[in-house]
């Protein structure tokens, strides 16, 4: 399984954009990359997840370049509720055996 | 439609015993995963059944098993409890289709503390 590298924590302000970007060099052919959050005590909610180029729904946008071996969530104008851990995922298609790693701890201030 | 149900939601064992958790999986998915959540850390992968059988594992101890029933909810047991068993315990539920498995729905979890 492609092992995923993103940052520990990040920290931003109600209304701005905000990007996490994930580094997976491994990634295979087949794999998917899938995005969720999480909040305290409550299980992970799935965001969103892509194959290539962009994708986006009404929550966020996942860009993905042509070699795959990142990809950058990006969450328009953030509310103190999206004070999360978001994960980055990579592997077989959404709810098979999810692997997850560390996460980004992202803290929204007002 | 409920999503996925999961009992109980906190539970204090005391070291060496066992302990059972369950899960009702979200309506129409018929897999069940399961996975412990330390504190400040991801999930990690248990185990997972379809069909009534467990079809994957993770990098887990015997100690840890389950069981799925006809109805697809599910059962996590846990023997001879440790400290480091104390953690989130958490049930998804997904599908597979024609274009590959459905997202994975988590349920709230099970805080389990062993003193």
């Amino acid at each position: 399984l492609a092992k995923t590298t993103q940052p520990i924590s990040m920290d931003s302000y109600e209304g701005q954009e905000v990007n996490i970007t994930c580094s997976h060099n491994n990634i295979a052919t087949n794999d998917y990359i899938t995005w969720y959050q999480q909040f305290p005590s409550q299980g992970p909610r799935f965001i969103i997840q892509g194959y290539k180029t962009k994708v986006t729904n009404e929550v966020a946008s996942l860009f993905i370049p042509a070699d795959r071996k990142s990809s950058t969530l990006s969450l328009p104008r953030v509310s103190l509720s999206d004070t999360a851990v978001y994960y980055c995922l990579v592997g077989d298609l959404r709810g098979n055996m999810l692997t997850f790693g560390g996460g980004t701890r992202l803290m929204v201030k007002p | 439609d409920a999503g996925v149900t999961q009992s109980p939601t906190h539970l204090i064992k005391t070291r060496g015993q066992q302990v059972t958790l369950r899960c009702s999986p979200k309506s129409g998915h018929d897999t069940v995963s399961w996975y412990q959540q330390a504190l400040g850390q991801g999930p990690q992968f248990i185990f997972q059944y379809y069909e009534e059988e467990e079809r994957q594992r993770g990098n887990f101890p015997d100690r840890f098993s389950g069981h799925q029933f006809p109805n697809y909810s599910s059962e996590l047991n846990v023997n001879a409890l440790l400290l480091g068993d104390s953690a989130l315990y958490l049930c998804a539920s997904s599908s597979p289709g024609a274009g590959g498995y459905t997202e994975a729905f988590f349920g709230q979890g099970t805080r389990l503390t062993v003193v």
